[in-house]
């Protein structure tokens, strides 16, 4: 059973740079996209970015400028920097894995680490 | 970025009921749709995928359709566990984008 893991910090000060850690169990990293989910409390879901085991990415435009997705496909792990925070960024964070073969049929999910940015 | 508007946006029901969801997108997506399903406190969880293609695992129930702009979900009969929140997604193109959900509550 593939079982997603978020890990870091659930308090984040302004400006500062919010990083996250995806620990994937239950099958290998390798073949599959990766994905970073926020939903701001009681609002919808916003898609951040993907990433592929091979370390090729893709990022939300209205955040590409703040966020790296970044792999560790011997630690079977992928993470998440979000820089310059603001309040506006807090939210609960979720990784999932894409079915294999794509990037948006997002079939396994952590379950989710709220990130509270806040002074 | 592709925008999608989910109808309605809250709903009430009960169990038994037959209820249809809406979603649509502000241009043609063909069949690039998926649907999850998000409980309080959960991480949402993928019931369809490419417009009616039902997720492993996911009840029979659970049926939809649609392609270019209009999509739909139909849950045939409500249970108990179906009351949550549904979400439907483009996976046409990249920033993948979520409709604002629509909230099925017990009537």
């Amino acid at each position: 059973q593939v079982q997603l893991q978020e890990s870091g910090p659930g308090l984040v000060k302004p400006s500062e740079t919010l990083s996250l850690t995806c620990t994937v169990s239950g099958d290998s990293i390798s073949s599959y996209y990766w994905t970073w989910i926020r939903q701001p409390p009681g609002k919808g879901l916003e898609w951040i970015g993907y990433i592929y085991y091979t370390g090729s990415t893709n990022y939300n435009p209205s955040l590409k400028s703040r966020v790296t997705i970044s792999v560790d496909t011997s630690k079977n792990q992928f993470s998440l920097n979000l820089s310059s925070v603001t309040a506006a960024d807090t939210a609960v964070y979720y990784c999932a894995r894409g079915q294999r073969g794509s990037y948006t049929n997002l079939d396994y999910w952590g379950q989710g680490t709220l990130v509270t940015v806040s002074s | 970025d592709i925008q999608m508007t989910q109808s309605p946006s809250s709903l009430s029901a009960s169990a038994g009921d037959r209820v249809t969801i809406t979603c649509r997108a502000s241009q043609s997506i063909s069949s690039y749709l998926n649907w999850y399903q998000q409980k309080p406190g959960k991480a949402p969880k993928l019931l369809i995928f490419a417009a009616s293609s039902l997720q492993s695992g996911a009840p029979s129930r659970f049926s939809a359709s649609g392609s270019g702009t209009d999509f739909t979900l139909t849950l045939s009969s409500l249970q108990p566990e179906d009351f949550a929140t549904y979400y439907c997604q483009q996976s046409y193109s990249t920033p993948c984008t979520f409709g604002q959900g629509t909230k099925l509550e017990i009537k």
